[in-house]
């Protein structure tokens, strides 16, 4: 079966880094993806990979290795309103999005 | 300004009952999907389409049916409610679906209540 594992909850300090991994067995790979859900709304687009190593935007970078089927999310500079669950989702080879359970992010002052 | 919107967005309802959500984007987008995100947080796709065509049907209960009547909107329509429906249920749009960033796109949710 398809499978994509995260922790279910992490804490950090606010102005500190965090560190989100997601390991995942899948039927192919047609690229890895990590969206941001806060509280009762909707996931937004955070960051998406298909080729192996480090892509960077602002205080966020997603990394990738599909020989070992793992990808981390690194929060930098974390700020209280990072405070949300984020979700590793990965299409496979039917182009389909399997998604993990989240990570729950609680950020302390 | 909306992207894409649903409504509605709460629903209190009882079992047995039939109802309907709607969906619509203005981005332009080919694609459209429905998900259900239960108590525990976890999306589970259930339909999606492509230019108004069928390309993902997932193992739910033949009560729920999804209705594209344009590319823009994605309806869902559920008979004969049942407790375990109770969820949230998103929809969401990409440009596509198969190779490239095609990130979704989604809409603000209808949590569903049914007693």
């Amino acid at each position: 079966g398809q499978n994509i594992d995260q922790p279910t909850e992490m804490t950090a300090t606010e102005g500190a880094i965090v560190q989100i991994n997601c390991t995942y067995q899948t039927s192919g790979f047609n690229g890895l993806f990590w969206y941001q859900q806060h509280a009762g709304e909707a996931p937004t687009f955070l960051s998406y990979n298909v080729l192996d190593g480090l892509e960077e935007k602002g205080r966020f970078s997603s990394f990738l290795s599909r020989s070992k089927g793992y990808s981390y999310l690194l929060l930098k500079e974390l700020q209280m309103k990072d405070s949300a669950s984020y979700l590793c989702a990965v299409r496979d080879s039917n182009y389909q999005l399997i998604w993990g359970a989240g990570t729950k992010l609680i950020i302390k002052p | 300004d909306t992207a894409v919107s649903q409504t509605p967005k709460y629903l209190v309802t009882q079992m047995g009952n039939d109802k309907s959500i709607k969906c619509e984007q203005n981005l332009g987008h080919d694609t459209m999907y429905w998900y259900k995100q239960d108590s525990k947080k976890f999306l589970k796709i259930m339909f999606s389409y492509n230019n108004k065509e069928l390309i993902i049907n997932e193992t739910v209960p033949n009560r729920f049916s999804p209705k594209s009547p344009d590319k823009a909107h994605l309806n869902l329509h559920i008979n004969s409610l049942e407790l375990g429906d109770s969820a949230v249920y998103f929809c969401a749009s990409s440009q596509g679906w198969r190779e490239g960033y095609n990130e979704q796109f989604f809409g603000p949710g209808t949590r569903l209540t049914v007693l």
